[in-house]
């Protein structure tokens, strides 16, 4: 089982901060790096997948980095929106096998 | 309307019996997954089907049993030799080849 860190664990924010948190894993065999959105009481919905260093994503006002020689990536919110309010899950696959490594999530939670 | 559905939305359960939780897709996907959900941890992966008939065992499958007779459905048995079987179960599936996985709105499982 390898270790995929998210940070911080929760956020409250007041509407139109931007915020930023961070998925960290282990960068020896990386293949994928992937951000869900969670909102209660539905499913995860896939944000993103990146794989090369440096890439970047973007969608809307949600963008992400991915850093895989220091094994990290950062998930960006510019103005957050009261519907911002959900989990955001980061998994890691790595070459050696087909499984997604999820990290605990940060729940965010955006004050109106 | 494409997805995932798994039913039912909660369930309970008397300790020493038991329970199926359903999981069915209509996304014509090839690889389907099951994973758990306990408080303060990531997403575990207990089993995962790549094809019809086939399946292998992730992380947490000790207790758990699957089948995948159809394309369209990959139901998890929760067995009585399940320790700690009260969690939340997350079904998703994916195309094969392709890394995004899909996910349902999970079943609520509570062993009394």
């Amino acid at each position: 089982i390898l270790n995929v860190e998210q940070s911080p664990q929760s956020l409250h924010v007041q509407e139109g901060d931007s915020t930023n948190f961070t998925c960290s894993f282990p960068s020896s065999n990386f293949y994928a790096l992937h951000w869900y959105r969670w909102e209660t009481a539905k499913s995860p919905e896939a944000l993103f997948v990146m794989t090369l260093n440096g890439d970047e994503k973007k969608k809307g006002r949600i963008s992400a980095t991915l850093n895989t020689k220091e094994g990290y990536s950062y998930l960006y919110i510019k103005g957050s929106q009261p519907e911002d309010s959900a989990t955001y899950l980061c998994a890691s696959e790595w070459v050696t096998g087909n499984q997604f490594y999820f990290g605990t999530g940060t729940s965010l939670t955006v004050i109106p | 309307d494409g997805g995932i559905t798994q039913s039912p939305k909660y369930l309970f359960r008397k300790e020493g019996q038991n329970v199926t939780l359903s999981c069915e897709q209509n996304l014509n996907h090839d690889a389907m997954y099951w994973y758990r959900q306990d408080p303060g941890q990531g997403l575990r992966l207990i089993y995962y089907s790549q094809i019809v008939n086939d399946f292998q065992k992730g992380d947490i499958a000790e207790g758990y049993s699957v089948s995948r007779e159809k394309k369209e459905s990959f139901p998890l048995t929760v067995t009585s030799a399940q320790k700690n079987p009260t969690a939340f179960y997350l079904c998703a599936s994916s195309i094969e080849g392709a890394n995004t996985q899909y996910f349902g709105p999970g079943t609520r499982l509570t062993v009394l």
